[in-house]
């Protein structure tokens, strides 16, 4: 079954190390999307992908890299990771915007 | 970039009754409006979605309104019951055609027996 993978489910990490969040599809979507969500934001867009090789900023990138080494794997990169990154990350992915599929998130607390 | 409101945060229901979300949005090339459900500790669900070609859909329980003029639409849960009880997010694609979606704060319903 075509799913999106997330991995860790969960994370602690100290002020100022590095943390890698990833996220494998078996959709064959093109696109794919990193998202992280917060009480009274929602979801807000950090980085997205059309391809392998290809990323993009979405809205709210400061702060993240990301990284799409192959049409199935998405990584969300904190190089200095602070504690208003403490959030719930979702990951998608997509062929066009009417197929996303998300994944079933990170949990990542800094302190 | 597109902007999504939406209305309201907390939404308190007798089982039974109709239950509304409001959602607006910015940008006039926007062509697609899903909705997702999010039950605690899981991630969105798809529930329906509507594109700028339509202004309305149906499907069981669920309604959902497009006035593309107003830049408005709406999901209307008719006939609530305990289990729609969870957040519900709108969303406006960011543009025609870029694969991304903007979404708004969310909505808690809470379906009261």
């Amino acid at each position: 079954e075509a799913a999106v993978t997330q991995s860790p489910r969960n994370k602690v990490a100290v002020t100022g190390g590095k943390v890698t969040l990833s996220c494998n599809q078996t959709n064959n979507h093109n696109n794919m999307y990193w998202y992280r969500q917060d009480t009274g934001h929602g979801l807000r867009l950090i980085h997205y992908s059309y391809g392998a090789g290809s990323t993009e900023k979405g809205d709210i990138p400061d702060g993240y890299k990301a990284s799409r080494p192959s049409q199935e794997n998405f990584s969300l990169i904190l190089e200095l990771a602070t504690p208003s990154q403490t959030s719930v990350y979702f990951c998608a992915s997509g062929f066009r915007d009417s197929d996303y599929t998300f994944g079933s998130g990170t949990r990542l607390l800094v302190i | 970039g597109e902007q999504v409101e939406q209305l309201p945060s907390i939404l308190r229901v007798q089982e039974g009754s109709s239950a509304s979300i409001n959602c607006s949005y910015e940008d006039s090339a926007s062509n697609y409006f899903p909705w997702y459900k999010q039950e605690p500790g899981e991630n969105p669900k798809l529930i329906i979605d509507i594109r700028s070609n339509m202004e309305r859909k149906q499907i069981q329980e669920l309604i959902v309104l497009l006035d593309k003029k107003a830049k408005r639409f709406s999901l209307h849960i008719t006939d609530t019951q305990p289990g729609d009880s969870a957040m519900y997010f709108c969303a406006a694609s960011a543009g025609a055609n870029t694969g991304k979606l903007t979404f708004g704060h969310g909505t808690i319903l809470r379906v009261h027996p």
